[in-house]
C-alpha cells in the first residue's frame, strides 16, 4: 500500500532559527496536505498542494510539492514559540489519505 | 466553522468491554473518519464513510467496527477491548470533493483499556 515517510522524527531550534521537514511517498500522489497538531490538541489544516512543482506560503511558513509529485516540503522561517507541536504531511487520493508519522518541532526561547 | 464533536474527551474501560466511540459533525459533510494516534505511529486510518450507511476499511480496521445511520454522526465500537487499543481516537469528516478531502478533527478520545 501506499506509504509515506517523514523526516525528521523530531528537531529542536533556538527562537528565530529555520526549520524544515520533508515528506516522501512511495507512490505519485494526486494532492499532498500539511496539518499541524499543537500539544494536547488535535491536527489542525494547514494548507493543500495539487499542482506538480507548487510552491505556497503562509506568512513565515513556504510549502512545496515536488515536480514528480513524490514529495513535498514545509520550511519555516525564523521559527517563534508559537510554531511548537507537531506537523505531519497527508497524501492521497479520493476518501484516502495517508499521514507521515509527523515532525515535532520545539522551540528554545 | 465546522465542528466536529466527541462524545467523550476521556474513557478508561476494562479488557473485553464493549466501547462506543461517538461522533457528531455539524456542516453536512459527506465524509467521516476514524483514526487512532499512537506515539511514533502517526496518525492511522481505522474506518471511514463517504455516505449513510456506508463504510470502508481503513488500514487498521481489525477489532473495530462502525455504524453510520445518519449523516452527521460516525459511531466508531470496539467490541471486545483489549489493551493493545489502548490510544487516542480522531474523528473526521470533510465535504465530498472530486480531489482531496480537507479534514477536520474533533478534539479526540482518549481510551484506556486496562
Amino acid at each position: 500500500g501506499q506509504q509515506v515517510m517523514q523526516i525528521p522524527q523530531y528537531q529542536h531550534v533556538q527562537e528565530g532559527e529555520d526549520f524544515t521537514t520533508y515528506c516522501n511517498s512511495s507512490t505519485t500522489l494526486s494532492n499532498i496536505q500539511w496539518y499541524k497538531q499543537r500539544p494536547g490538541g488535535h491536527p489542525v489544516f494547514l494548507i493543500q498542494l495539487v499542482k506538480s512543482g507548487e510552491v505556497k506560503k503562509q506568512k513565515r511558513l513556504t510549502f512545496q510539492f515536488g515536480e514528480a509529485k513524490k514529495n513535498s516540503s514545509l520550511h519555516i522561517t525564523a521559527t517563534q514559540t508559537t510554531d511548537v507541536g507537531t506537523y505531519f504531511c497527508a497524501g492521497g487520493s479520493n476518501y484516502k489519505l495517508t499521514f507521515g508519522k509527523g515532525t515535532l518541532l520545539t522551540v528554545n526561547p | 466553522d465546522v465542528k466536529v464533536t466527541q462524545s467523550s474527551r476521556y474513557l478508561v474501560k476494562r479488557t473485553g468491554e464493549k466501547v462506543f466511540l461517538e461522533c457528531v459533525q455539524d456542516m453536512d459533510h459527506e465524509n467521516m473518519f476514524w483514526y487512532r494516534q499512537d506515539p511514533g505511529l502517526g496518525l492511522r486510518l481505522i474506518y471511514f464513510s463517504y455516505d449513510v450507511k456506508m463504510k470502508e476499511k481503513g488500514d487498521i480496521p481489525e477489532g473495530y467496527s462502525v455504524s453510520r445511520e445518519k449523516k452527521e454522526r460516525f459511531s466508531l465500537i470496539l467490541e471486545s477491548a483489549s489493551t493493545n487499543q489502548t490510544s487516542m481516537y480522531l474523528c473526521a469528516s470533510s465535504p465530498w470533493s472530486l480531489g482531496a478531502n480537507v479534514l477536520t478533527f474533533g478534539a479526540g478520545s482518549r481510551l484506556t483499556v486496562l
